[in-house]
């Protein structure tokens, strides 16, 4: 079945670091593939996604480019900030309307 | 505007007894969804609603759990005879109809259900 692999967490990077969440997925078909994030005490939000193959979804300073040579979905931003720090979640679309998800990555940005 | 609220946000309970958590949509979604996250892992599908109609009810882990949907509105998950496995946060999500890839689902904070 579809199934999402991400980074296990969690990171912590100072701010302005580079940040780099790995992410491949297994599916049948095309999928469509996400990144949620969710801060603190809040629920989750889409950050960006891409619905085919090479494309680039970007979002906040984040980008994630589909690579279906690789089944990969990287999340990578150039400068964290302090802020960013939330639990940021893959997912993947292959049909009809259920999200399959990653385990989830928790960063934390320190000043 | 208002987005997907969910009530309570915490719930603990004696194993044994009934639950009901509640989820308010953004007005206006026909899509509604119900995921499940147990603690160091990724979400669950559960249940998805198109109006009040659940035309897929595959992701439910067990009889013990019902959900309904009334007025194209407000949904409601029941879980029956509580265990400690049910014990998770239990998200719901809306959008304006199915298909993910194209309709956004946008997600309440949660109600995180604790079974001693």
């Amino acid at each position: 079945g579809d199934s999402v692999t991400q980074m296990e967490g969690p990171v912590t990077l100072s701010e302005e670091a580079f940040l780099t969440i790995n992410c491949t997925y297994t599916a049948t078909g095309y999928p469509s593939l996400f990144w949620y994030v969710q801060y603190p005490g809040e629920g989750l939000q889409l950050l960006l996604k891409a619905t085919k193959a090479d494309d680039k979804g970007s979002n906040k300073g984040f980008e994630a480019t589909y690579r279906k040579e690789t089944t990969s979905f990287h999340l990578e931003k150039g400068s964290v900030q302090v802020s960013d720090s939330a639990v940021y979640f893959c997912a993947l679309a292959s049909s009809g309307y259920a999200l399959n998800f990653g385990k989830g990555t928790s960063l934390l940005v320190t000043p | 505007g208002a987005g997907v609220s969910q009530s309570p946000s915490n719930k603990v309970t004696e194993k044994g007894k009934d639950v009901e958590l509640r989820c308010d949509p953004i007005s206006g979604h026909t899509a509604l969804y119900w995921y499940r996250q147990r603690l160091g892992q990724g979400l669950e599908f559960l249940i998805y609603f198109q109006g009040n109609s659940a035309p897929d009810k595959s992701g439910l882990p067990s009889d013990r759990f019902s959900a309904e949907r009334t007025g194209e509105s407000v949904s409601t998950l029941t879980i029956q005879r509580t265990q400690q496995e049910d014990s998770a946060v239990y998200l719901c999500a809306s959008s304006l109809t199915r298909t993910p890839t194209y309709n956004e689902q946008f997600f309440g904070p949660g109600t995180r259900l604790t079974v001693l």
